[in-house]
């Protein structure tokens, strides 16, 4: 079977870097996605990784450890705009997705 | 372009009734997806198609059917809604078998009494 793990609420003010983690069990494991959803709203993708190591996407950095089964999301510069859920998810057997049940993130002025 | 589009937006069903989950997308893509997301919950993968004429089950098939009519539709039946599928589906796609990056509709808030 597959199981994630992510803190279900972070707070940080406006400017600063919040980290959010996310560990994993997985087997036939491709990769983690991480997806931010505001209230109401869709899922939106905002990075993929395969391989161990940080991608980079603006404001927004994703690392990868598969020896660890463990990433995280690094925001930056946070905006009130930020504040949504963020859902890590591990791709497995190719075309499958398997979503953590996802981290509110607060920003506060 | 539209995107993914889900019709309807709200549904409220009596237990044991049926209904259909339209979804669409104009981005030529292959794969489809239908989620379901409970109440401050992740997504859980109902039901796949890598390509038009091909499904496969997800984490949580039970109760559902599925239809990849074409490679732009694919649709969800719930066959006898019972009030544990009270739910939000998602329908997302992606381009490619394997795609990384999936597309999310807005989403079907559903309601079963």
């Amino acid at each position: 079977g597959q199981s994630l793990e992510q803190p279900s609420e972070v707070t940080a003010v406006e400017g600063a870097i919040v980290q959010i983690n996310c560990t994993y069990q997985t087997s036939g494991f491709y990769g983690l996605s991480w997806y931010q959803q505001h209230d109401g709203g869709a899922p939106t993708f905002l990075s993929y990784n395969a391989l161990d190591g940080l991608e980079e996407t603006g404001r927004f950095s994703s690392f990868l450890s598969r020896s660890d089964s463990y990433g995280y999301l690094l925001l930056q510069e946070l905006q009130m705009k930020d504040s949504a859920s963020y859902f890590c998810a591990v791709r497995y057997n190719f075309n499958k997705f398997y979503f953590g049940s996802g981290t509110k993130l607060n920003v506060k002025p | 372009n539209a995107g993914v589009t889900q019709t309807p937006k709200f549904q409220v069903l009596k237990t044991g009734q049926s209904m259909t989950l339209q979804c669409a997308q104009d981005m030529n893509h292959n794969s489809m997806y239908w989620y379901r997301q409970d109440p401050g919950m992740g997504l859980r993968l109902i039901y796949y198609s890598a390509s038009e004429g091909t499904t496969d089950k997800g984490e949580v098939p039970n109760g559902y059917n599925v239809s990849r009519l074409n490679k732009r539709e694919f649709s969800l039946r719930l066959e006898s809604a019972a009030p544990s599928q009270t739910s939000v589906y998602f329908c997302a796609s992606s381009g490619r078998d394997g795609d990384n990056e999936q597309f999310f509709g807005p989403g079907t808030r559903l309601t079963v009494l």
